[in-house]
């Protein structure tokens, strides 16, 4: 099983351009998350979905959107990138509604200029 | 929201040594904490977790506590070694309704040899 995977690692944009980062499991979980990691201020969730068809907002959703079509692939889209964006996002997974460990990515460094 | 709240940021101790970090949290319906590791550069990883109807566990090296009343848990690492260096998140959830995890901001632990 390769888990959660995540593409692209690495992207520069410049402020106003569009983007997907795409997460894959291949875990059958039904839920799927987005974090963006910022220095000193831990994981904030972006976006979450339940299960396929599915997305609610987390903590920090301004300036993106998702879209959960197939339960094993969870994307998250920039419309207009702004340098506060500049981030590493992760996405994660987990298979039940309680008490389960989240499977996270490898992560997605985006640079935004 | 839930809030949680970890200190130290960063902490250094020299190896052998005893290594502890602290959460608190402010909702009072949160029954699930986990603590996840994340070397430089990796994904982040689960390492232990505790449900609220436990105040201690164990495994190897780690050890977690937890006091409900005050609403705060602890992260225990005994007999450091060179590759317990990484950052360490705690969270805490609530598994009623939708499952959301909030994390704390990190401790950087690095152990000198």
């Amino acid at each position: 099983n390769a888990g959660v995977t995540q593409t692209p690692k690495f992207r520069v944009l410049k402020t106003g351009q569009s983007m997907t980062l795409l997460c894959a499991q291949d875990m059958n979980h039904e839920y799927m998350y987005w974090y963006r990691q910022d220095p000193g201020m831990g994981l904030r969730l972006i976006h979450y979905s339940v299960g396929e068809g599915t997305t609610a907002k987390g903590e920090v959703p301004d300036g993106y959107n998702v879209s959960r079509l197939k339960k094993q692939n969870f994307l998250l889209g920039l419309e207009s990138a702004a340098p506060s964006q500049t981030s590493v996002y992760f996405c994660a997974s987990s298979s039940t509604l309680s008490y389960n460990e989240q499977f996270f990515g490898p992560g997605t460094r985006l640079t935004v200029l | 929201g839930e809030n949680v709240e970890q200190h130290p940021s960063t902490l250094s101790v020299q190896e052998g040594d005893s290594a502890v970090i602290k959460c608190t949290y402010s909702d009072s319906a949160s029954n699930y904490f986990p603590w996840y590791k994340q070397e430089l550069g990796k994904r982040p990883q689960l390492i232990i977790d505790i449900r609220s109807n436990v105040g201690e566990k164990k495994d190897q090296r780690i050890a977690v506590t937890l006091n409900k009343t005050a609403k705060h848990f602890s992260l225990h690492i005994t007999e450091t070694q060179p590759e317990d260096s990484a950052v360490y998140f705690c969270a805490a959830m609530n598994s009623g309704g939708y499952q959301k995890v909030t994390f704390g901001t990190g401790t950087k632990l690095q152990v000198i040899p």
